[in-house]
């Protein structure tokens, strides 16, 4: 089982819709949460992080986390042609004293 | 403060050669780490350091593969005898080691062997 798994896509959701994007990862101590961004060619960037159960949002950006699942997500409200890029899930085993570790990423096209 | 820099851009160079990459971490962070990337893949670990210590290696690491951060700033990637499968983007990324930050990246550096 991959430490952090998420689906290739493509994802492909229309203008203004919502995009969810999921994540699973094995480790159960696993304890803080990242979502970045890549687009193509470029190197990842930060959009949130998350480490209690629930939900944190930021702009059009919501995080979800529920540990008991062992699942994380992000949504993102009203879908932009600008958000086509691929979201990179990435896992800290503990405090932040192992490196994180990243999923394949999941390939967004935000059709316009 | 700039963000975190890593030169070159691009490498190519012949199987069997050596190369060097480079990356300058945001001056305040004291954690640098270095990842590669294929095609269609994540970020895969290589190394990390806190200041000067290279604290851990991934077995991805082999020994053709070297990395050090002398003064606690800027660090070094060498990869000796390179082979094609040596081929991909190697991303330098800091952090302050503060529990729940994430890491800021460079720009990477795309090694392609010939």
């Amino acid at each position: 089982q991959k430490e952090v798994e998420q689906n290739s896509g493509p994802l492909s959701v229309p203008e203004g819709a919502i995009a969810s994007l999921n994540c699973t990862y094995s480790d159960r101590v696993s304890q803080s949460f990242f979502w970045y961004r890549q687009y193509s060619g470029k190197s990842p960037e930060l959009i949130m992080s998350i480490y209690s159960n629930g939900d944190k949002e930021d702009g059009r950006f919501t995080a979800q986390l529920n540990k008991a699942s062992q699942y994380v997500s992000l949504l993102i409200r009203d879908s932009q042609p600008s958000d086509s890029a691929t979201y990179l899930c990435a896992v800290n085993k503990n405090s932040g004293n192992t490196p994180l570790v990243f999923g394949k990423g999941t390939r967004l096209s935000v059709i316009a | 403060d700039t963000g975190v820099s890593q030169d070159p851009r691009h490498k190519i160079t012949k199987r069997g050669q050596n190369v060097t990459f480079r990356c300058d971490p945001i001056s305040e962070h004291n954690r640098l780490y270095w990842y590669r990337q294929t095609l269609g893949q994540g970020p895969e670990f290589l190394t990390y350091f806190q200041n000067e210590a290279q604290l851990e290696k991934s077995r991805l690491l082999s020994d053709r593969f070297s990395a050090e951060r002398p003064k606690g700033s800027f660090s070094t990637l060498e990869i000796q005898r390179t082979e094609q499968g040596d081929s991909a983007m190697y991303l330098c990324a800091s952090s302050s080691g503060a529990p729940g930050y994430g890491y800021t990246f460079g720009s990477g550096t795309r090694l392609t062997v010939v």
